[in-house]
């Protein structure tokens, strides 16, 4: 079956630019996380929802950085004038409940660059 | 300090050895606790579960200790497939999961 998608899977952006990154969650998944991994570290957490509500935002490292769920399945993760330090993978992930034990399954991430 | 502390390696180890890997947690809040397996330039998997009274699948074995905050996995008789970046995630509510930086793992014949 489909797993999680993102799209693109590659960007570079010069800096100062605006980016929109795009996750297509597991189909009847309720939970949805955006995580941000730098290279030789894990992922952190950046955004929380369930179904098109945005529960916990509070890993967004500025407010350059937005996320939206507006339907309760695909979501995106907007980054305004990008800077060189937003270069990193920003992986997605989903969930079928909203249980804390619940297994998160993500997608391939998209790798920003930012020049 | 940061909430979930591993230890990055790398463990270089041969076929068949055992190996054990640490995780430390900060915040005492914590409810659920798993690893994660992460290969090169791909996204992380689960592993498995980790629960209160230690769990084993086949090779892996997971354990917890609530009182000292501290979290282990052992994969016993490794494989060249085992190679990977061994990641620590603890929750302390349904939408937050904090994760280690990983512990690298190279399996040599």
């Amino acid at each position: 079956g489909a797993g999680v998608s993102q799209s693109p899977r590659y960007k570079v952006a010069k800096r100062g630019q605006d980016v929109a990154l795009r996750c297509d969650p597991i189909s009847g998944h309720v939970s949805l996380f955006w995580y941000q991994q730098a290279l030789g570290q894990g992922p952190e957490f950046l955004t929380y929802f369930q179904n098109e509500a945005q529960l916990d935002k509070s890993g967004l490292p500025s407010d350059r950085f937005f996320a939206e769920r507006p339907e309760g399945s695909v979501s995106t993760l907007k980054i305004q004038r990008t800077q060189q330090e937003d270069s990193a993978v920003y992986l997605c992930a989903s969930s079928l409940g909203t249980s804390r034990i619940e297994t998160q399954y993500f997608g391939p991430g998209t790798r920003l660059l930012v020049l | 300090r940061k909430e979930v502390e591993q230890d990055p390696g790398p463990f270089n180890v041969p076929e068949g050895a055992t190996v054990a890997f640490n995780c430390t947690y900060s915040n005492s809040a914590s409810q659920s606790f798993f690893w994660y397996r992460q290969d090169c330039r791909k996204e992380p998997k689960l592993l498995m579960s980790v629960y209160s009274s230690g769990n084993e699948d086949g090779r892996f074995t997971a354990q917890l200790n609530r009182a000292s905050q501290y979290i282990s996995l052992l994969i016993r008789d490794s494989k060249l497939s085992d190679s990977a970046t061994y990641l620590c995630v603890v929750n302390t509510n349904a939408g937050k999961s904090t994760f280690g930086d990983g512990t690298t793992l190279t399996v040599k014949p």
